[in-house]
């Protein structure tokens, strides 16, 4: 089935790094575009970075534009968010979604997530 | 950014009634306007797309309208399973925002 499985969250000092991965599945992942969005705990969601279907476009939050870079690699199936020089204010759970088949810029397909805690 | 405002911020009703969600946003969005359900602990789930689509899989009792700066969405007769948080998304721009979220709940 359609399916996107996130790993590699975890606990990292301000100032450190970590790379999400999103293995997909169960489509055609070559074809659409992906994004990933977070969610602080107890708030709402906020979009973090899109990237093309071919990886030659690529958009990011104000707030994570410079620190953060999205990639994949298509002959893998994967996703990924290379987080550096992180903060308190990026502990969230992360969520890589699929565009929606319309490319509507819907995300009709989720993750589970992946909780990444920036704390000393 | 276009800024996206959704109101009421919380809602409270029974199961049965029509329930109405409202988002704003602060510039016009045309009809790049999708909704979303999430549950506690999961994630966000797709209803409507493009302001008024039914994503495929969703009960028809729910439905969008809208365009330009001024949305909604419909529940028409609440389900138990539909007190969740709801939240509008905008992909006019490329910088995609998210409303607050409307927490729903059972009067």
């Amino acid at each position: 089935q359609v399916q996107l499985v996130e790993s590699g969250g975890g606990v990292v000092q301000p100032g450190g790094s970590l790379r999400l991965s999103c293995a997909a599945s169960g489509f055609t992942f070559s074809s659409y575009g992906m994004h990933w969005v977070r969610q602080a705990p107890g708030k709402g969601l906020e979009w973090v970075a899109f990237i093309r279907y071919d990886g030659s476009n690529k958009y990011y939050a104000d707030s994570v534009k410079g620190r953060f870079t999205i990639s994949r690699d298509n002959s893998k199936n994967t996703l990924y968010l290379q987080m550096n020089s992180l903060r308190a204010e990026d502990t969230a759970v992360y969520y890589c979604a699929k565009d929606h088949v319309s490319g509507a810029d819907a995300f009709d397909i989720w993750g589970q997530g992946t909780m990444v805690t920036v704390s000393s | 950014d276009i800024q996206m405002t959704q109101s009421p911020s919380s809602l409270s009703a029974s199961v049965g009634d029509r329930v109405t969600i409202t988002c704003r946003a602060s510039q016009s969005i045309s009809s790049y306007l999708n909704w979303y359900q999430q549950k506690p602990g999961k994630a966000p789930k797709l209803l409507i797309y493009a302001a008024s689509s039914l994503q495929s899989g969703v009960p028809s009792r729910f439905s969008g309208s809208g365009s330009g700066t001024d949305f909604t969405l419909t529940i028409s007769s609440l389900q138990p399973e539909d007190f969740a948080t709801y939240y509008c998304q905008q992909s006019y721009s490329t910088s995609i925002t998210f409303g607050q979220g409307t927490r729903l709940e059972i009067k």
